[in-house]
Parts: C-alpha cells; sequence; structure tokens
C-alpha cells in the first residue's frame, strides 16, 4: 500500500529565512508520481509540482525548491527567503497507477501536511 | 483557463438528511475523482470513476455514498443519510486521458451535518 510521511506537524520561522519541508513515501511499484499542493487559509488546494518517478531531476522556480532522492524515498521541498504569504499548510501526495478495466486509477495519497507559520 | 467548479461552497444540513454535492469536471476529462478533508486533518481518497463506473472506492465510501455523472457534464456524491463525522471539505478533482495523473482539484464544498 502507498503511504506518505510529513513528519513535521508545524514548523515557524521568521521572514526571510529559508525553510524545509520533509516528505517520505513508500510504495511498491516502479512508476509513480510525487506531488506537493499548498492550502492557504482559504482552504483549496493549490498544485505547486508534480515529479515521476524516473525523473530525479531537482527543479527550482523562483523561491521554490524540490529534492528528490529514489535511495531514500524523500521529495523535499525548501522555500528559500520565505514571505508571509508562504504561510499555509502544505501536503506532499504520492499516485500510483492502478489498471482497471481497461482503464487506470491515479487516485492520491496525501501526507498530513505541515503548517508553515511565516513571521514578519 | 478551464477549471473544475463546485456547488454549493457551503452546505449546512441536519443529520439523516440526504444531500447532493454538484461537481462540474473540465469538459475533456475522463478520470474523475472525490475526495474529503476532515477539518484539520489530511485529504482522503474517497472514490474514483471512470468509463462511467467506479475504478475503486476506500473502506470510507461506504453504502451511505454514491456517485453519478448523469449528464456528462456534472460529477454528484451523494450522502444518502448524513451523519455528524460526515461533516468536512469534499474536493473534486478530475484529469485527462492523456495526463491521467494530473488532478486538477475544484475548490471544495465545505458541509456541516449539525
Amino acid at each position: 500500500a502507498q503511504k506518505v510521511t510529513q513528519a513535521q506537524t508545524e514548523i515557524s520561522v521568521v521572514e526571510k529565512e529559508d525553510v524545509t519541508l520533509d516528505c517520505v513515501y513508500e510504495t511498491r511499484d516502479t512508476t509513480y508520481y510525487l506531488f506537493w499542493y499548498k492550502q492557504p487559509p482559504s482552504g483549496e488546494l493549490v498544485f505547486l509540482i508534480r515529479r515521476n518517478s524516473f525523473d530525479e531531476q531537482n527543479e527550482i522556480s523562483g523561491r521554490y525548491s524540490w529534492n528528490f532522492q529514489k535511495s531514500t524515498s524523500s521529495f523535499n521541498f525548501t522555500i528559500t527567503a520565505s514571505q508571509v504569504v508562504d504561510s499555509a499548510v502544505y501536503f506532499c501526495a504520492l499516485s500510483e497507477a492502478r489498471g482497471h478495466s481497461g482503464g487506470s486509477n491515479y487516485k492520491l495519497t496525501f501526507g498530513k501536511g505541515t503548517l508553515l507559520t511565516v513571521n514578519p | 483557463e478551464p477549471e473544475v467548479t463546485q456547488t454549493p461552497s457551503h452546505q449546512v444540513t441536519q443529520m439523516g438528511q440526504e444531500v447532493i454535492l454538484r461537481c462540474v469536471p473540465i469538459s475533456n476529462h475522463l478520470y474523475f475523482y472525490w475526495y474529503r478533508q476532515i477539518l484539520g486533518q489530511k485529504v482522503e481518497f474517497l472514490v474514483s470513476f471512470y468509463n462511467n463506473e467506479i475504478s475503486e472506492k476506500s473502506e470510507i465510501f461506504d453504502d451511505q455514498f454514491s456517485v453519478e455523472r448523469p449528464d456528462g457534464s456534472n460529477f454528484t456524491l451523494k450522502i444518502r443519510s448524513t451523519k455528524l463525522e460526515d461533516s468536512a471539505m469534499y474536493f473534486c478533482a478530475s484529469s485527462e486521458a492523456d495526463r491521467p495523473y494530473e488532478q486538477y482539484f475544484g475548490p471544495g464544498t465545505r458541509l456541516t451535518v449539525t
């Protein structure tokens, strides 16, 4: 069964600090996808990034960067020079492909989330 | 840009009543999902739907729950007899055939059962 662990329940930083959110996953599949979502206080889920299991290249998007390491089953997310607007709950998620009646099911398994508070 | 929409944004109902949560997925998408998030907890998979049938359902998705795609555009989640513990945010998601792993989420419906 697939599982996602976000060991950090809450993190509090001061603006401009760098912060890394940890994510460790478990899966039996060789093909899978990893995601990060942001959930601001308004409640919607905002997609941040997707990586597939064949692509271990790290990615940078502005102040955001992601470190994918298959050897440790980790997909960590770093925010550089954090801002107050980064305050939110961040979820890591995993999707495996499951065949069914000729179609597939890419259900997402989410971690418990990390509440990030960035103080001015 | 196309988006998934959900109505209503907030529904308040009494215990034992039936509720229907509505979702309009992106028009060319073929995979549909419902997820649930109890306040302060993680997002949990409820059910996936493809080719007019359920692909997979979780343990949460018991006989009180059902899904339907009645008219080719809407995707509904029905809870037959609501319980207090059904109070949660319900998210609909959809994805297209070429990129089925890329789910687009709706804004959610907050269900409050009193």
